[in-house]
């Protein structure tokens, strides 16, 4: 089964707010990562964040991650209409030799200008 | 700068055709991965490699094959297609700490 979901599902906001998307996972995790999707493209990568850090800013971009409680958190602040798109947590598991990098069901995000 | 490039862009298959998608990267990773993605699903991971000659099943496989026989080059079948398989694929390659993805092949089944 998918390692991440996330939450909420669709998320609609006003240019300039700030829009919070939350992962959560099941498994001991390597590292944890954000991804865009534009519709009909590719992802795009973020933003990394490690197992032995908590917290990590790029840009607007602030992420956390809480491995007690499996669960990560996307801030994109002051939200702009060129930031409409689906947000994907993945991560990589712990185990020995996993490489395999999984994703969850995503967050559709909106921003109304 | 190509990145990671996936052929075709869009195809129609008829249920029990057979097809191979092709996906080429230039960036010299060791890893490399299939996805499909349905609607509300996000995405899956069929098959993925660790390097040249490698392939290991996902959590989907069933009804897919997968070969890497170049480490540029990795290469998905559908030796049966099948209505199930109707989705949008895509093909990533990169490392644990970053993956690039290609910009998806379209496949319907009828």
């Amino acid at each position: 089964s998918q390692q991440g979901e996330e939450d909420p599902q669709a998320l609609s906001i006003q240019e300039g707010e700030n829009a919070t998307m939350n992962c959560s996972y099941k498994t001991s995790i390597n590292n944890l990562q954000w991804y865009r999707q534009n519709s009909g493209r590719g992802l795009v990568h973020l933003i990394l964040i490690r197992s032995n850090e908590r917290e990590k800013h790029s840009g607007r971009l602030r992420v956390t991650l809480d491995t007690s409680k499996k669960s990560s958190s996307l801030l994109i602040t002051a939200s702009r209409a060129a930031d409409t798109a689906s947000y994907f947590c993945a991560t990589v598991d712990s185990g020995a030799g996993s490489y395999q990098l999984t994703f969850g069901k995503g967050t559709k995000l909106s921003v109304i200008p | 700068n190509a990145g990671v490039t996936q052929t075709p862009k869009f195809r129609v298959l008829k249920t029990g055709q057979s097809m191979t998608l092709l996906c080429a990267q230039d960036m010299n990773h060791e890893y490399m991965y299939w996805y499909r993605q349905d609607p509300g699903m996000g995405l899956r991971l069929i098959h993925y490699s660790v390097g040249e000659g490698t392939t290991a099943k996902g959590e989907v496989p069933d009804g897919y094959n997968v070969s890497r026989l170049k480490k540029q080059n990795f290469l998905l079948g559908l030796e049966s297609a099948a209505p199930s398989q109707t989705s949008v694929y895509f093909c990533a390659s990169g490392r644990q700490a970053e993956a690039f993805f290609g910009q998806g092949t379209r496949l319907t089944v009828v």
